[in-house]
C-alpha cells in the first residue's frame, strides 16, 4: 500500500535552514512526490515535483530558498534563510494508477 | 494563465445535498483530469475522487462511494463535485486540482443543524 509518512512538526530558527523529510513506503522508492506549502488560513500552494533522482521542478515564483532532494526511498525539502513567512503546514503528496496520496502534513514552526 | 476558480462557501444542514462548480480557463478543458481534495478543520489533505472532462468518466475514493458525484460541463470549462447525505464530519474546506500544481482556492462546506 501506497503510504507518505512525515513528522509532525519540526522548528528552525530565523534565517536558517531546515530539512522535511517525506518517507515512501516499501517497494514505492522509484515515486515522484510533489511538495506543498500551506500557510494559515490558505489554500495549498504547490512547491515543487520532486524525482527519485533528485531532480525537481519548482512551481511559479518559488525561491530559490526552496530545494528538493531525494535517498531511497526519503525525499527532501529543504529551506534556507528561513523567514516568518515559511511558518506553515507542508505537505507531500504521491499518485500512482490509483488515488493521490497525501503525507500527515509537517507544521514548520521558526523560532 | 491556468485559473481554477470555485463557487462561494455553502452551510447545508446534515441529510442535505450540496454541488461545488470549479472553472477552469488558462488551458484545454477537456485535456487534463480534475481531481476533488478535501480538509476537515485542523486535519490533512484527504483525496476524494477524479473526473475526466473529455468523457466524463470518474473514479471516486472508496470512503465517498455513493455519495459522491462528479460531473463536467464542456460548453463553460467547468466541473462539479456533489457530495449527498450530508453530516457534519463532512465540514471542510473543498479544492479542485488540476494535477499537484494548479488548485483552486478552495470553498468551505459547512454542515451545521
Amino acid at each position: 500500500q501506497l503510504v507518505l509518512t512525515q513528522s509532525p512538526s519540526a522548528s528552525a530558527s530565523l534565517g536558517a535552514s531546515v530539512k522535511l523529510t517525506c518517507t515512501l513506503s516499501s517497494g514505492h522508492s522509484s515515486y515522484a512526490i510533489a511538495w506543498h506549502q500551506q500557510q494559515p488560513e490558505k489554500g495549498p500552494r504547490y512547491l515543487m515535483k520532486l524525482n527519485s533522482d533528485g531532480s525537481h521542478s519548482k512551481g511559479d515564483g518559488i525561491p530559490d530558498r526552496f530545494s528538493g532532494s531525494s535517498s531511497g526511498a526519503e525525499r527532501y525539502l529543504t529551506i534556507s534563510s528561513l523567514q516568518s513567512e515559511d511558518e506553515a503546514d507542508y505537505y507531500c503528496q504521491t499518485w500512482g494508477t490509483g488515488p493521490w496520496v497525501f503525507g500527515g502534513g509537517t507544521k514548520l514552526t521558526v523560532l | 494563465q491556468v485559473q481554477l476558480v470555485q463557487s462561494g462557501a455553502e452551510v447545508k444542514k446534515p441529510g442535505a445535498s450540496v454541488k461545488v462548480s470549479c472553472k477552469a480557463s488558462g488551458y484545454t478543458f477537456t485535456s487534463y483530469y480534475m481531481h476533488w481534495v478535501r480538509q476537515a478543520p485542523g486535519q490533512g489533505l484527504e483525496w476524494m475522487g477524479i473526473i475526466n472532462p473529455s468523457g466524463g468518466s470518474t473514479s471516486y475514493a472508496q470512503k465517498f462511494q455513493g455519495r459522491v458525484t462528479m460531473t463536467r460541463d464542456t460548453s463553460t470549462s467547468t466541473v462539479y463535485m456533489e457530495l449527498s447525505s450530508l453530516r457534519s464530519e463532512d465540514t471542510a474546506v473543498y479544492y479542485c486540482a488540476r494535477g499537484p500544481r494548479y488548485w483552486g482556492q478552495g470553498t468551505l462546506v459547512t454542515v451545521s443543524s
